[in-house]
């Protein structure tokens, strides 16, 4: 069955240009998370949707980061006034049952991000 | 909190080498433990699981048994090949929290 697809699977901008990213979920999973590598580096959380609704927004670095996922399914990270540092692979994730500690998380390939 | 402490990378073994990767963990509760693997280029995928204590969870030649008692969930694999070359990433998740635990990954390297 279909997993979890993110577009573009590359984006090169120009500084201080918005962005916008897309997660589209496996179908009926409800939990939706977002979270970035820098090279070389693990995983950082980012925002956690349960539905429609994000109760964990802790890890969106700045205000220039804003998320929203509409019909229990597709998610757009909007990043705005992007600056260099925000360079990097941002990867979606989604989950069966939040409430069941013992669900994995099933990753999309990411966005590869390229601010110039 | 909830944490996974990962051995530091990267591992380099030649192919039929036997392989470990440590993975020990605090956590409040009785967490599930996880291990992910993520190919260059590619999201994570999971590579076992296992929820309880002493389970052991299997997969693709990898092991990895559930220690309550030392906290840990160490990978193992008898014989690695060039094809599992790779980023393996230990994980937790608590049943108090809806936010899994990742540790900072290790790089495995394998040479024929």
């Amino acid at each position: 069955g279909a997993g979890v697809s993110q577009s573009p699977s590359n984006k090169v901008t120009e500084k201080g240009k918005d962005v916008e990213l897309r997660c589209d979920p496996i179908s009926g999973h409800t939990a939706l998370y977002w979270y970035r590598q820098s090279l070389g580096q693990g995983l950082e959380f980012l925002i956690y949707f349960q539905g429609n609704s994000a109760p964990d927004k802790s890890g969106l670095p700045s205000d220039r980061f804003s998320a929203e996922r509409t019909g229990g399914s597709v998610s757009t990270l909007t990043i705005q006034r992007t600056q260099q540092e925000d360079s990097a692979v941002y990867l979606c994730a989604s989950s069966l049952d939040p409430h069941l500690s013992n669900q994995p998380q099933h990753f999309g390939d990411g966005t590869r991000l390229s601010i110039l | 909190g909830d944490s996974v402490t990962q051995m530091e990378g990267p591992v380099t073994l030649s192919e039929e080498a036997f392989l470990t990767i440590n993975c020990t963990y605090t956590a409040t509760g009785y967490p599930s433990l996880f291990w992910y693997v993520q190919y260059p280029g590619e999201g994570l995928q999971l590579l076992l699981k296992a929820t309880k204590a002493d389970d052991k969870g299997s997969n693709k030649g990898f092991e990895a048994t559930y220690r309550k008692e030392t906290t840990s969930f160490h990978l193992e694999k008898g014989s690695v090949q060039v094809s599992d070359s790779a980023v393996y990433f230990c994980a937790l998740r608590s049943g108090g929290s809806y936010i899994p635990t990742f540790g900072r990954g290790t790089s495995l390297i394998v040479h024929p």
